[in-house]
């Protein structure tokens, strides 16, 4: 079966750009979806199809999509980007999600 | 406004059954194609089911195959999951999602507690 694999966390600082990485075989093949998810909350799309984002999500959010590795990258990181990150792939018939990545604003 | 509503989880023994529901509004329910998705607490994501806007396609994740059986209503704006045969690892907090390039909506879940 497919797999995703996402760093357990990444910190950054206020208002620096953090980097969540996303591997899996030949990812760049597929389209990626990214989710931030706060505590106690549903997750929201933030990237869809590996660059797109989503009405309202602000253009600090972007994505890539390449080779083996998918990034999703947080330009100007603010106190309220700090969340659980999760990549997303349709794979083979199933709905294939990263372990999810908890990113810490310093 | 697009909404997603859950129901239907609680605590159920081991080896039980549960029935959820999803209402949904907001949207034309029958030209989407649904998910449900759970989460452990204080685990990551995990897809569970996935049926196809027409109800003719559906997938499931190797844990639950055999065991639960999703589908839906079009005439009622539902989606439905019928959870049979439940585990401890069962627990989880399920969302019901619409799939559309990503999933683009969200309910806000419900909690299924399996335990003796």
């Amino acid at each position: 079966s497919y797999e995703l694999t996402q760093p357990l966390s990444v910190s950054v600082a206020l208002g620096q750009t953090a980097r969540i990485t996303c591997g899996g075989n030949n990812i760049g093949s597929k389209n990626v979806h990214w989710y931030q998810q706060r505590p106690g909350q549903a997750p929201v799309l933030v990237i869809y199809r590996n660059t797109n984002r989503p009405s309202g999500i602000p253009e600090r959010f972007s994505g890539s999509n390449s080779g083996n590795t998918a990034t999703l990258t947080i330009s100007r990181a603010q106190a309220g980007d700090e969340a659980d990150y999760y990549c997303q792939v349709w794979a083979s018939g199933t709905v294939v999600f990263g372990g999810g990545t908890k990113l810490t604003v310093l | 406004e697009v909404q997603l509503v859950e129901s239907g989880g609680g605590l159920v023994q081991p080896g039980g059954s549960l029935r959820l529901s999803c209402a949904a509004s907001g949207f034309t329910f029958s030209s989407y194609d649904m998910n449900w998705v759970r989460q452990a607490p204080g685990k990551g994501l995990e897809w569970v089911s996935y049926i196809s806007s027409s109800g003719y396609t559906i997938y499931y994740a190797d844990s639950v195959k055999g065991r639960f059986t999703i589908s839906r209503d079009n005439a009622k704006k539902s989606l439905y999951l019928q959870m049979n045969s439940l585990r401890a690892e069962d627990t989880a907090v399920y969302y019901c999602a619409r799939e559309s390039q990503g999933i683009d909506y969200w309910g806000q879940g419900t909690l299924v507690t399996v335990s003796s």
